[in-house]
This record gives structure tokens, C-alpha cells and sequence, in this order.
């Protein structure tokens, strides 16, 4: 079974600066990642996804990177804005086509 | 693309009360998924259907919970006996398959159970 940690469940940073944001998964059988973006009282926002052929993807100012043998992933944001201020969770799957997600880091922008 | 639909946005119900929640999908997504969230916690799997195939339902899925695809289409999620832990974010979610396989969530339902 799959398991996904995002130890940190906080994070502030300084409007401008780059925001790094932590995931660990379990089982590497699996190899396609998702990044989603939360605010509160909507469902989550895909943010960025990554397969495991590749070590980086990029999309503007967002980055994931993969670093298999460790097992985990990072969210680079930069430079990070005040609306980028929300939850982000990562998403590993197990199984066929079942996502698990992380607990979650919520991010603070401060301006 | 108008996006994951779900209805009610909010319903709070009395202990012991049955509630029904409707998702209706992105058209051309075959693939289905319900996810529970609570404060605190990440969207939790609870079950998923290929077209109309349900295909896998969560352990943690008490009997009291069903799920039905008619026709492919929209999906229905029904709580019996709702009680006061059942209380959280309902997802929906659909994904096209075929490799792609994005996640798209609709805003949820906030059931509250007194």
C-alpha cells in the first residue's frame, strides 16, 4: 500500500522568495505524481504533475522535482505571490488509477 | 469544459438520517472517484468507478455508504444512518484515463451530522 507524508503541515515565506514544499511516498511500483493547489471551501485544484521518466517538470513560476531513489518529492515556487498562499497536496498512486494524498502544507505568503 | 458539478453544496442532517450526494463528471471523463476530507487531513479515497464499473471501494468504507454510476454518467453517493462522523468534505473527482490521469475535483459537500 501506498502511504504519502508531507511532514511539514506549515510553511511562511516572504513574498518573492521561493516557496519548497516536501513529499515522501512509500511504494515506487507507481510512477505519476500530482500536485494540488487548496483553498478553503473548494475542492482541490490540480496544480502540476510529474512522471517518473523525467526528474523535473516545470510550468511558470511552478517546479516539481522527483528524486526516485529517495523517494521523495518537492514543489519549488518562485517567486512565491500572496494568492499562492493556500494548501498544497501531494498525491501518489497505489494501485491502478487510485491517487493517495498527503496531509497537506498549508503555505503563507506574506507580502 | 465545465468542470466537476457537485450537489448540495452544503447539508447538514440529524443523526440517524439518510443523505444523497450527486456528482456529475467532466462529459468526456470515464473515470469516477469519491474522496472524503477532514480538517486537518487530505482528500481520503473512498471508492472509484470505470464508466459505470465500480472498481474499488476503500476498507474504510462502512456498509452504510454506496455508490452508483447509472449509464456512465453521473454518480450518486448515498449515507444510511448518517452519524456524527460522517461529518466532513465530500469530493467528487474525474479523470479522462488513457494516460492521462489528472485528477479534476468539483467544490464538494460540507455534510454536517448533529
Amino acid at each position: 500500500d501506498q502511504q504519502v507524508k508531507q511532514n511539514s503541515p506549515s510553511l511562511s515565506v516572504q513574498e518573492g522568495r521561493i516557496s519548497i514544499l516536501n513529499c515522501d511516498y512509500t511504494n515506487s511500483m507507481f510512477d505519476y505524481f500530482l500536485w494540488y493547489k487548496k483553498y478553503p471551501a473548494e475542492g482541490p485544484t490540480f496544480l502540476i504533475s510529474i512522471s517518473s521518466i523525467k526528474d523535473k517538470n516545470e510550468d511558470g513560476r511552478f517546479t516539481v522535482f522527483l528524486n526516485k531513489s529517495a523517494k521523495h518529492l518537492s514543489l519549488h515556487i518562485v517567486p512565491s505571490q500572496p494568492g499562492d498562499s493556500a494548501v498544497y497536496f501531494c498525491a501518489a498512486p497505489s494501485g491502478t488509477y487510485k491517487y493517495i494524498f498527503g496531509t497537506g502544507t498549508r503555505l503563507k505568503v506574506l507580502a | 469544459d465545465t468542470g466537476v458539478s457537485q450537489d448540495p453544496r452544503h447539508k447538514i442532517t440529524k443523526r440517524g438520517q439518510n443523505v444523497t450526494f450527486r456528482c456529475d463528471p467532466i462529459s468526456e471523463h470515464n473515470r469516477l472517484y469519491w474522496y472524503r476530507q477532514t480538517l486537518g487531513q487530505g482528500p481520503e479515497f473512498l471508492t472509484y468507478f470505470q464508466n459505470e464499473a465500480q472498481l474499488e471501494k476503500s476498507r474504510l468504507l462502512s456498509d452504510r455508504f454506496s455508490a452508483e454510476r447509472p449509464k456512465g454518467s453521473f454518480s450518486t453517493l448515498e449515507i444510511q444512518r448518517t452519524e456524527q462522523g460522517d461529518s466532513a468534505m465530500y469530493l467528487c473527482a474525474s479523470s479522462r484515463g488513457g494516460g492521462d490521469e489528472k485528477l479534476f475535483f468539483g467544490s464538494g459537500t460540507q455534510l454536517s451530522v448533529l
